[in-house]
């Protein structure tokens, strides 16, 4: 079974500010993984697919990179709607399998 | 626009089976190009892949779950239904459904809203 580790847990950022998340896998994962946004009370939200393609209407100040075992996503400009929960999600070993990382959950400094 | 809708009991008593079911609309269950899944979130923890469906019938599962986790499809309703055995308070959780691509990007671009299924006698 691939494993995901997301760091920081928690990301104290000032709007304005750039945010950095990582997500590592306990194997290669190739480009295979996507990150989400999550609000308290809200399903998730895809954002990224292929480690560094937006899906459709996401903003430009959100991109994703890396390949392997090693990923990043950015957000370059946090905007007040950005503080919320980001889990990476690997599918390259689909079928039979997907798996999620726990998440890194960004709060306003 | 493509919708997926839960629905089912939102209380569950230790030991006995969760079920519940997925509506979807503005969109065939039966497209080749997808998969229909299960995702599932304890309160105030992470994601958790419970299983997907294809509209022919073949599933993928959680290794972790696998044992108690049935997913099945009823094309004619437009539906997919999850049934967990045996539950405990550990499988309280909001339980999603979900769509995916069968090939490639394989992620989640669709979601419905989550319903919460508490497991307490």
């Amino acid at each position: 079974e691939i494993v995901m580790t997301q760091s920081p847990a928690t990301l104290s950022v000032s709007p304005g500010e750039r945010a950095t998340l990582s997500c590592r896998a306990s194997q290669s994962v190739s480009s295979n993984l996507a990150w989400y946004q999550q609000k308290p009370g809200q399903a998730p939200r895809l954002l990224i697919y292929g480690a560094s393609t937006r899906a459709t209407g996401i903003p430009a100040r959100f991109s994703g990179s890396g390949s392997g075992t090693e990923f990043t996503l950015t957000i370059s400009s946090l905007q007040s709607e950005d503080f919320a929960v980001y889990y990476c999600q690997q599918y390259n070993n689909w079928p039979p399998q997907l798996t999620f990382g726990g998440g890194t959950k960004v709060e306003i400094k | 626009q493509l919708q997926l809708q839960e629905s089912g009991p939102g209380l569950v008593k230790p030991s006995e089976t969760l079920s519940l079911t997925c509506t979807v609309s503005g969109d065939s269950i039966s497209s080749n190009n997808f998969y229909w899944g299960c995702v599932r979130q304890p309160p105030g923890k992470g994601l958790e892949w419970i299983g997907s469906i294809y509209y022919s019938g073949s599933t993928y599962y959680n290794p972790s779950l696998k044992s108690r986790v049935t997913i099945s499809v009823d094309t004619s309703k437009n539906q997919f239904s999850l049934k967990l055995t045996s539950v405990t308070a550990a499988d309280t959780a909001v339980y999603y459904c979900a769509r995916h691509v069968r090939v490639g990007a394989t992620c989640f671009d669709y979601w419905g809203q989550g319903t919460l299924v508490t497991v307490s006698s």
